[in-house]
């Protein structure tokens, strides 16, 4: 069974960097897209963007100025980083999965809260 | 971007009620649509994807329909466990989008 888990700090001051890992068990990261996702207070869900089979990436373009999604094979893990956080990045942020030739998340995380704050 | 509107925010049904969310695009979709359950607890689970096709697990009394920019998920037979908030998502174009969910809550 295919299982992803969050990890990262909970509380980040805002300016500085958020920075989330997302273990993955079960499949390996070298198959399919491996997503980020955040649902703000209030419950809309962003897409945030994937980091690819081949390592290839794509981020939303009302992040792709702050947003990385990188990974480490070895560790079949990959991240996220958004830079220059604002209390309105303030989210739970989900990591999710789908494969090759489909664009559902079958796939996903438990969650895990982020709060921008001094 | 395409925009996933979901005019019911929240609903109230009672047990073994039908029960149908809808989920309209600000643009043709080409039926590249899938459901999403979201559990008090946080815990996001597939329901339906390309509009009608049923994820592995998911119950018979969940099915979903649509054409064009409307969509609708049915629970045919309502189930304590179905309590939740579900959320429409297209693929048809990047980035993908969701629209803003409907909670669904016991009568």
């Amino acid at each position: 069974e295919v299982q992803l888990q969050e990890s990262g700090p909970s509380l980040v001051k805002p300016s500085q960097t958020l920075s989330l890992t997302c273990s993955v068990t079960g499949d390996s990261i070298t198959s399919g897209y491996w997503n980020w996702i955040r649902k703000f207070p209030g419950n809309k869900l962003e897409y945030m963007g994937y980091i690819s089979y081949s390592g290839s990436t794509y981020y939303n373009p009302s992040l792709k100025s702050r947003i990385s999604i990188t990974r480490d094979t070895s560790k079949n893990q990959y991240y996220l980083q958004l830079n220059s956080v604002t209390t309105e990045d303030t989210a739970t942020y989900y990591c999710a999965s789908y494969y090759y030739g489909s664009s559902w998340f079958a796939y996903w995380g438990q969650g895990t809260l982020v709060t921008v704050s001094a | 971007d395409i925009q996933m509107t979901q005019t019911t925010s929240s609903l109230s049904a009672s047990l073994g009620d039908r029960v149908t969310i809808s989920c309209s695009a600000s643009q043709g979709i080409s039926n590249y649509l899938n459901w999403y359950q979201q559990k008090p607890d946080g815990t996001v689970k597939l329901l339906i994807y390309y509009t009608s096709s049923l994820h592995s697990g998911v119950p018979s009394r969940f099915s979903g329909s649509g054409s064009g920019t409307d969509y609708s998920l049915t629970i045919s037979n309502l189930e304590p466990e179905d309590i939740a908030t579900y959320y429409c998502q297209q693929y048809s174009k990047l980035p993908l989008t969701f629209g803003a969910g409907t909670k669904l809550e016991l009568k």
